[in-house]
């Protein structure tokens, strides 16, 4: 199946501090997406993009498909922005099955 | 805005139990899945369903697995018989065709 490498594994920032968190994967696909996983646990969607550039606010995220990468920014970083960032893919395998495949996540600290 | 919900937020259940997870996917989506989390590890695909039939499942779903779509809006994840490793989040998503997946809150099992 696809492999997924996010890094770094572990941020710790400064309130108001940027960052810039990667997800490597190891094939094509057609679907990725990024997660922030709040203190309580419930996954909030960030962005879906399997290609291209898109902003929200503070975040923007860029996927480069053809290099097999994909890149959270966070500005001004908030205490609120702590919590677990997934970077989760999906594309049709060698056989045809249809994999989703999370990375392990980067854990965020924002100290005040 | 439309969201996946599920039951019950925390179920705690004997070794050996059965339990079923609720979710009530969004209601123009046409793929399910469920996924689940060990405390401190990373999301993992368990199944996913479309038109009334699994489409991909993993190896962790196995035999005392199975899912459900009993009426025109609920999708059920049975756990025949639980083992303490069972004890995760547990959590559903929705999807209108193969893009963009959206989560719901979870439902935390504890197997005791």
């Amino acid at each position: 199946g696809i492999q997924v490498e996010q890094s770094p594994p572990d941020l710790i920032l400064q309130e108001g501090a940027n960052s810039t968190l990667r997800c490597n994967f190891s094939d094509s696909v057609n679907n990725l997406q990024w997660f922030h996983q709040n203190p309580w646990g419930q996954l909030i969607n960030l962005f879906y993009i399997p290609s291209g550039t898109k902003q929200n606010g503070r975040l923007s995220a860029t996927t480069v498909a053809t290099e097999r990468y994909s890149l959270l920014y966070i500005s001004s970083s908030q205490t609120t922005d702590s919590g677990v960032y997934f970077c989760a893919v999906a594309g049709f395998a060698a056989g045809g099955s249809y994999i989703p495949t999370f990375g392990r996540g980067t854990s965020l600290i924002v100290h005040p | 805005e439309p969201e996946v919900t599920q039951t019950p937020s925390h179920q705690v259940t004997q070794m050996g139990q059965e339990v079923i997870l609720r979710c009530v996917p969004i209601s123009n989506h046409l793929y399910f899945y469920w996924y689940r989390q060990i405390l401190g590890q990373k999301v993992e695909f368990l199944v996913s369903f479309y038109n009334n039939e699994i489409s991909e499942k993993s190896e962790i779903f196995d035999d005392q697995f199975s899912v459900e779509r009993p009426d025109g809006s609920n999708f059920t994840l049975k756990i025949r018989s639980t083992k303490l490793e069972d004890s995760a989040m547990y959590f559903c998503a929705s999807s209108e065709m193969r893009h963009e997946q959206f989560f719901g809150p979870g439902t935390r099992l504890t197997v005791l």
